[in-house]
């Protein structure tokens, strides 16, 4: 059964560095999504993205955040300079289509920021 | 605000009762709901969901949960549960107002079957 993988499985960076985080989401998805899960907390929507634009935001995707298909099998998050708070497990997530859909998660990166 | 809730941090339930794992939401518009599934050092499992038609929805490993559109709630249930059942349960809301491809996540709660 397809899956969606993401790599690194853990990620260990210094305040202030740039990290990119990669997702290949099912091949035939066309939507494209990551979350956040600071420990303990909610699952939180970040971001979608379809026909190589972001179609939906929230508030916690500021301009530190940007995402790229860079070609047709990768999805990245970039946050540009880290900060504590960005310590969390971010979920990519893809679907065949939006809305009633089911997305599908991949496994997640766990991102420590020292 | 629009928001999932899950009352209960960690339901108990002994091997072979019925388990049942709360869930209400406060959203406008005409919501999908969702259930996933976490297991440790595991990405979120979809379980079911309830798009339309028949409140009782059939969904992964004989869990089954039930849409109430005045209480707005989707309770997921089990008849019989399994020490495997053990994790993590998450109710998710899709296709809100303002976000129609986002999903609203509640906090989670924690199942644990005892044998």
């Amino acid at each position: 059964e397809p899956e969606v993988t993401q790599t690194p499985s853990h990620q260990v960076t210094q305040m202030g560095q740039e990290v990119i985080l990669r997702c290949v989401p099912i091949s035939n998805h066309l939507y494209f999504y990551w979350y956040r899960q600071i420990l303990g907390q909610k699952v939180e929507f970040l971001v979608s993205f379809y026909n190589n634009e972001i179609s939906e935001k929230s508030e916690i995707f500021d301009d530190q955040f940007s995402v790229e298909r860079p070609d047709g099998s990768n999805f990245t998050l970039k946050i540009r300079s880290t900060k504590l708070e960005d310590s969390a497990m971010y979920f990519c997530a893809s679907s065949r289509t939006s809305g009633r859909e089911t997305q599908y998660f991949g496994p997640g990166t766990r991102l420590l920021v020292l | 605000a629009q928001s999932v809730a899950q009352p209960e941090d960690q339901v108990n339930v002994a091997e072979g009762n019925p388990l049942t794992v709360k869930c209400t939401y406060s959203v406008s518009g005409n919501p999908y709901l969702f259930w996933y599934v976490q297991y440790p050092n595991r990405g979120l499992q979809f379980l079911l969901k309830y798009i339309t038609g028949d409140n009782l929805v059939k969904g992964s490993y004989g869990f089954e949960a039930e849409f109430n559109k005045s209480q707005t709630s989707f309770h997921l249930k089990k008849p019989s549960a399994l020490v495997s059942d053990s994790a993590l349960y998450f109710c998710a809301v899709g296709g809100v107002s303002g976000g129609y491809n986002k999903l609203i996540f509640g906090a989670g709660t924690r199942l644990a079957v005892h044998p």
